[in-house]
């Protein structure tokens, strides 16, 4: 099983661009996650999903959009990028019950310049 | 609102102990540990639910009060390899909501 694949895992944009995330899991997880590691600091959940077609803001929504069509993928939009969004992204996603741990994807390392 | 964790870090020499702590300000229906090496992506360690008893993992070991919606990570005869930055993980409410949100973390550093 691969488990949680995320793509690309390094990326440079300009202030100003928009840029999709990708996030593909194929454990038939239901809940999906999505957290920023700031440099030094701790995680941030973004947004996350409890099933297809459900998703809800995290601690740190704001400049960020996401989708779920399908239980398999949970893509995260940055959508005119700022130099604040420089950080290193996880999606994680974990099955249904609170005795389930995260499985987290490698990380995007995005740059904003 | 963001678990708080103490300390903020802390320095060992191998084959001391350390201890911990998260603490919530909401409450709380289980709490996971994970560490976290640089520049890789958090590791699971234990889960520790509502009601539930003691974990351990080797020699780390956890507890969970959840009347005073805290969490305690003991890591005993510390290794090399137990340095990173631990995270507990917390899952709110009677049964669980979902939302799921990390701690402030807590970096240990063993020294040899």
């Amino acid at each position: 099983n691969a488990g949680v694949t995320q793509t690309p895992k390094f990326r440079i944009l300009k202030i100003g661009q928009s840029m999709t995330l990708q996030c593909a899991q194929d454990m038939n997880h239901n809940y999906m996650y999505w957290y920023r590691q700031d440099p030094g600091m701790g995680l941030k959940l973004i947004y996350y999903s409890v099933g297809a077609g459900i998703t809800d803001k995290g601690e740190v929504p704001n400049g960020y959009n996401v989708s779920r069509s399908t239980t398999e993928y949970f893509p995260l939009r940055l959508e005119l990028a700022a130099p604040s969004q420089t950080s290193v992204y996880f999606c994680a996603s974990r099955p249904g019950g609170a005795d389930q741990p995260q499985h987290f994807g490698d990380g995007t390392r995005l740059s904003i310049l | 609102q963001q678990p708080v964790q103490s300390p903020q870090a802390v320095i060992l020499r191998e084959g001391e102990d350390a201890v911990i702590n998260c603490s919530s300000s909401k409450a709380l229906y289980s709490v996971h540990w994970y560490r976290q090496k640089h520049g890789e992506a958090p590791v699971f360690l234990m889960i520790l639910l509502k009601g539930g008893e003691q974990k351990g993992h080797e020699k780390i070991s956890a507890s969970f009060n959840e009347k005073k919606q805290q969490s305690s990570l003991y890591l005993t005869a510390s290794q090399l390899s137990y340095s990173g930055t631990y995270f507990c993980g917390t899952e709110g409410g009677t049964s669980g909501t979902y939302k799921y949100i990390f701690g402030t973390g807590t970096r240990l550093k063993v020294l040899a």
